[in-house]
C-alpha cells in the first residue's frame, strides 16, 4: 500500500513551458487535492476533486488546470509556467467520510527560471 | 484574510519537556481541526485530530485542546524528543477541505 505518490520529485522549468504534475493514491479514495507551499507559508488548495469527473477550484487556480478521469489519478498542469509557480506541489486523498484526514504525498519541488 | 493563525514561527524546548502549540482561527464553520508533522523534503503528515463538539484528544504523547468560546487550540507534546523535531501545521475543516496556518518550526533539544 503506497499511498500517495508524485512524481517528478523535482524539476526546472523554462519560463513558458509546460509540464504535468502526476499523482496516484492506491487507498480508492474520492476526495483528492493539490496544495501548493511557498516558503515560509502554509498549504493553499490549488484545485480538489470528489470523485471522477468532478474538480473544482480551490484558494489559488490561476495558471493550473486539472482532471479525474480516474478514482486513482489526479494531474495538474501548468500550461505557461511563470517564476511565480516556483514552488512545492503536494498532492493529497481522503476518503470522504468523517473528520477528513487528507493524507498527502511526498512532494514536486518545482523551479521556474 | 487568514482564516487559521499560527502565531509563533518557531518553538525551543528541552528534550522531555511539554511543548505547547497555539492555533487561533476566524472561521466559525470548521467542523473539525488536525495537526499535521512535516520534516523537510517530506510530505505533511497527520498526526492528531479533534471534532469541533469536542474539547480534548488524546493520542499517546499528543493531546488537542479545543476552546470554541477563545476560536483557539493547542496541541501539548509531552515528554518532547528530538525526533519531534518538525515543521507543525494546523487545519480547520469544513465541507472536506482544509485550510492550513503557516505553521510553527519545533526544535527539540537533547
Amino acid at each position: 500500500n503506497a499511498g500517495v505518490t508524485q512524481t517528478p520529485k523535482f524539476r526546472i522549468l523554462k519560463i513558458g513551458q509546460s509540464m504535468t504534475l502526476q499523482c496516484t493514491q492506491d487507498m480508492n479514495h474520492n476526495y483528492m487535492y493539490w496544495y501548493r507551499q511557498d516558503p515560509g507559508m502554509g498549504l493553499k488548495l490549488i484545485y480538489y476533486s470528489v470523485g471522477a469527473g468532478i474538480t473544482d477550484k480551490g484558494e489559488v487556480p490561476n495558471g493550473y488546470n486539472v482532471s479525474r478521469s480516474t478514482t486513482e489519478d489526479f494531474p495538474l498542469r501548468l500550461e505557461l509556467a511563470a517564476p511565480s509557480q516556483t514552488s512545492v506541489y503536494f498532492c493529497a486523498s481522503s476518503s470522504g467520510q468523517g473528520i477528513e484526514t487528507q493524507y498527502f504525498g511526498p512532494g514536486t519541488r518545482l523551479l521556474v527560471l | 484574510d487568514q482564516q487559521v493563525k499560527q502565531n509563533s514561527p518557531s518553538l525551543s524546548v528541552q528534550e522531555g519537556r511539554i511543548s505547547i502549540l497555539n492555533c487561533d482561527y476566524t472561521n466559525s464553520m470548521f467542523d473539525y481541526f488536525l495537526w499535521y508533522k512535516k520534516y523537510p523534503a517530506e510530505g505533511p503528515t497527520f498526526l492528531i485530530s479533534i471534532s469541533s463538539i469536542k474539547d480534548k484528544n488524546e493520542d499517546g504523547r499528543f493531546t488537542v485542546f479545543l476552546n470554541k468560546s477563545a476560536k483557539h487550540l493547542s496541541l501539548h507534546i509531552v515528554p518532547s524528543q528530538p525526533g519531534d523535531s518538525a515543521v507543525y501545521f494546523c487545519g480547520g475543516g469544513s465541507n472536506y477541505k482544509l485550510t492550513f496556518g503557516k505553521g510553527t518550526l519545533l526544535t527539540v533539544n537533547p
